[in-house]
């Protein structure tokens, strides 16, 4: 059981827009940003957004994040077949003292 | 460009050690806190332990905490984990990022069977 909350599947087909949301509570998201990780099965992850919105020098600007109270979201718009991976949410807790992720969600493009 | 290679994964038996290591490259390395984080197989993604930039502060997840630890060299650029008393749900890839996880390696698989 992770202590953030993401679904555990999400599809689209090619062009549409999707959202990924993650839960969490007031000692994690609450309190402290969030970033989003990209998997493809068999890599290393890689950061897509981090303190809640920004994108490192690469990513493209399709991928946009939010956060509001102790929720957070990534977008995806103009989806892609090679967006299909694995997306994990993450932050900081101060209640545990340790980084808590949420379960990831695997996207399909359909 | 930032580097981190980690190395030291293998087979090894319930109850026994292993030490993983991560070698850091392309930063300042003494500037930067650190984490390993571990993936099962299958499995989601798993915080395992950070430590502070000159290693004054050490943190633990409950499932690692008393038989895990972590240390860095920082003459070395290096961080490790000393791993004690295996047990087959520490079977993982294991990852060393920077703190907060920006870059990650490309994971060490330690594989904990009889």
């Amino acid at each position: 059981q992770s202590v953030l909350t993401q679904p555990p599947s999400a599809s689209g087909t090619p062009g549409q827009r999707v959202t990924i949301s993650c839960s969490g509570s007031s000692s994690n998201i609450g309190s402290n940003s969030v970033n989003w990780y990209q998997q493809v099965p068999g890599t290393a992850p890689k950061v897509l957004i981090y303190s809640n919105n920004h994108r490192p020098s690469g990513v493209f600007d399709r991928f946009s994040g939010s956060k509001s109270g102790t929720s957070a979201s990534l977008a995806i718009s103009g989806l892609q077949s090679g967006d299909e991976a694995d997306y994990y949410c993450a932050a900081w807790d101060d209640s545990l003292n340790a980084w808590v992720f949420g379960g990831g969600t695997q996207l399909t493009v359909l | 460009e930032v580097q981190l290679v980690e190395s030291g994964g293998g087979l090894v038996r319930p109850g026994r050690s292993l030490r993983l290591s991560c070698a850091a490259s392309g930063f300042t390395f003494s500037s930067f806190s650190m984490n390993w984080v571990r993936q099962a197989p299958g499995k989601g993604l798993e915080w395992v332990s950070l430590i502070t930039s000159s290693g004054s502060l050490i943190y633990y997840s409950h499932s690692v905490r008393g038989r895990f630890t972590i240390s860095r060299d920082n003459a070395k650029n290096s961080l490790y984990l000393e791993m004690n008393n295996l047990r087959a749900e520490d079977t993982a890839v294991y990852y060393c990022t920077r703190e907060p996880p920006d870059y990650w390696g490309q994971g060490t698989l330690v594989t904990v069977s009889s």
